[in-house]
């Protein structure tokens, strides 16, 4: 079936250390998103990529990083200089230009926690 | 720059009664407006959305949405709920520009947490 897969679904991490999240698409779609969700903040953005080898920084980029060398793949780099990293990640995607459909696909998410 | 406010953080209602979850936007262009739902621990999918058109739009399980410009709302609506709708709810625009465009990213709201009593 066609989707995005995330991965993994929870994590645990100690404080200092870096982690990787990873998301991957089946649905041949050009552009995808990271966004990070708290209780009652919604969803913010952190990054997100139109097209292979290119990427932007969102609303609260700063202490994260990403790559996409593979159009299936955009892996999210959580750093040790993200202040506050515990959250609810989620992954999306859509088929470009977002415009014509406006319609991002979800992953289901992975929770990270800081100890 | 665009923004969403929704104006309920929760909303509990019983099963079978009518509900309204509340959406205002503010934005200095034209907007495509969304709605998303969550439920527990999983990712969002799309209710429903205005592109264009009929200014009141119907999407899946029985919600649908006015868009009204005057008022820069899109409240979400579903005349009678059932327990299975129990999730959080999120409003989100997409500004666009002439010629179709847009800016690439959708600004979400602070999402509406439905509970739905039997």
């Amino acid at each position: 079936d066609g989707g995005i897969t995330q991965s993994p679904k929870y994590l645990f991490r100690k404080e200092g250390q870096n982690v990787t999240l990873s998301c991957e698409q089946n649905l041949n779609h050009d552009a995808m998103y990271w966004y990070r969700q708290d209780p009652g903040q919604g969803l913010r953005l952190i990054y997100y990529s139109q097209i292979v080898n290119d990427f932007q920084k969102g609303d609260i980029a700063e202490g994260y990083s990403v790559s996409r060398e593979k159009k299936e793949s955009f892996p999210l780099t959580v750093t040790s200089a993200q202040k506050n990293p515990t959250a609810f990640y989620l992954c999306a995607s859509g088929s470009g230009p977002i415009a014509l459909t406006g319609e991002l696909f979800f992953g289901e998410g992975s929770r990270l926690t800081v100890l | 720059a665009q923004s969403v406010t929704q104006l309920d953080s929760q909303v509990p209602v019983f099963e079978e009664a009518p509900v309204e979850l509340r959406c205002n936007y503010s934005s200095s262009v034209s907007v495509y407006l969304f709605w998303y739902v969550q439920y527990p621990n999983q990712g969002l999918q799309l209710l429903l959305k205005y592109l264009s058109g009929s200014t009141l739009v119907k999407g899946i399980n029985g919600f649908e949405a006015e868009f009204n410009k005057s008022q820069t709302s899109f409240h979400l609506r579903k005349p009678s709920v059932h327990i299975s709708d129990t999730a959080e709810y999120f409003c989100a625009v997409l500004g666009r520009v002439a010629g179709g465009t847009s800016y690439g990213k959708l600004t979400f709201g602070q999402g509406t947490i439905l509970t739905v009593h039997p």
